[in-house]
This record gives C-alpha cells, structure tokens and sequence, in this order.
C-alpha cells in the first residue's frame, strides 16, 4: 500500500506568490521523520526541511516551512515568496521504524512545481 | 570535501548482463540507501543499510544485491539484467540519527536493452 500520497502531479504559482504542496502520510508508528526534498531540472536531490513526529512546532527553513497536522496525516509543504528557481520536482519523504527491521526512508511521487514569472 | 561519489554516471547494458554500481561517501555517515527513480513513481528504495555489516531490503529488491563491509562504500550489484532495470539508479546517506537528511549522488542513468 502507498505509504506518501502527493496528489498533485503538477503545480503553477505566479512568481513571489506562496504556494503550498500536499503530501499525505500512512503509518502505525508513534516516531517517524517526514521530509522534504527538492529535485530541479538538472537531477540532483536537494534536502529542504525536516519535521520530527513528535516537535510540537511547525520546521521552518528560510522561504519553507512545513505545516504538519499529525492527525490528518499531512505534511503540506509551503514555499513563500516563489522564485523562478524554485521550479523543479518536490518529494515528500518519511522515516519510520520498522517493528523487523530498521528504520527505511520511503518517497511520494512527486509534484512538478512551475513558477510562472 | 567529495560527499556522495557515485560511478559510472552512465552505463548501456545487454540483457543478462551483471554489473556493480560503485557508491562511495567520504562523510562518516553510518545510514546509506539505494534508490530508483523511474518517471511518475517518485523514488523507491531497493536496499539500504545503518552501519557496516548490516543492509536490509527495500521496497524493490528483486534482481539487486547489496554488501556494507566498510562504512565508506555501498555498492549494488544487478545480478542479470533486465530492461525493467532500466532506471536512474541514487546512492544516498546521512547520519543514522532522526532529523538528518540525506546528501545524494548524482545519480547513475542505466539502460538495460
């Protein structure tokens, strides 16, 4: 079963507008990490922002922050003020402990952000 | 200071082939991973590992074997090729600790004809 749910295969935000990207999560474990990772055109992955299960606040880095609602299950992540260069893949990510074996990173789908100047 | 050394960049094999995937970090970081990234299916993790003498498997390990016997290196062996290979192959670590995110290879562009 999918365990990240990104159910927005692509997105456009007018340049220095905010944009938000959906990620939705499934899990049993009390501990877990979910991330953020950025992909531009040009291959490389690019971490972002982590957010702990159990941080009582919302990560911020910069122009991201995370806007974590533990039980919806979402990880939506928030770009402000968009850039042209933040037109790429954006991945959702989570961590999480197996109860056989150890803990494993799995990826959303992705969603294809296009920054329109 | 390398980071996340991945190699070949590029590699064209023929079905029934084997081949190693090199992945080399010069971090310390105890937790490395496999990934492949096919089109609309975002990365899938095909084994990973916390430490030196110890991997487990991910999410599509058929066809994939992998060993930790350094902290260093983390190589994937595809023990016969097939097309449905055909993939950018990732290498990825960080600390094993929550919180830390991973620093990636630049991926691996396998065809498999």
């Amino acid at each position: 079963a999918q365990k990240i749910t990104q159910t927005q295969p692509g997105m456009f935000v007018q340049e220095k507008e905010a944009v938000t990207l959906d990620c939705t999560y499934d899990t049993s474990d009390q501990s877990y990490g979910l991330f953020w990772y950025k992909q531009p055109s040009s291959g490389e992955m690019i971490f972002l922002i982590y957010q702990g299960s159990y941080d009582e606040q919302n990560a911020t880095e910069g122009r991201y922050s995370l806007n974590f609602q533990k039980a919806r299950k979402s990880a939506n992540l928030v770009i402000s003020a968009s850039q042209l260069g933040d037109s790429a893949m954006y991945f959702c990510a989570m961590r999480e402990g197996g109860k056989t074996s150890y803990d494993k990173v799995i990826f959303g789908p992705g969603t294809s952000l296009s920054v329109i100047p | 200071n390398a980071g996340v050394t991945q190699t070949p960049k590029f590699q064209v094999l023929k079905t029934g082939q084997s081949m190693t995937l090199q992945c080399a970090q010069d971090m310390n970081h105890e937790y490395m991973s496999w990934y492949r990234q096919d089109p609309g299916m975002g990365l899938r993790l095909i084994h990973y590992s916390v430490g030196a003498g110890i991997t487990d498997q991910g999410e599509v390990p058929n066809g994939y074997n992998v060993s930790r016997s350094t902290t260093e290196d983390f190589p994937l062996r595809l023990l016969s090729a097939a097309p449905s290979q055909t993939s950018v192959y990732f290498c990825a670590s960080s600390y094993t600790a929550q919180g830390n995110g991973y620093t990636f290879g630049s991926g691996t562009r396998l065809t498999v004809v």
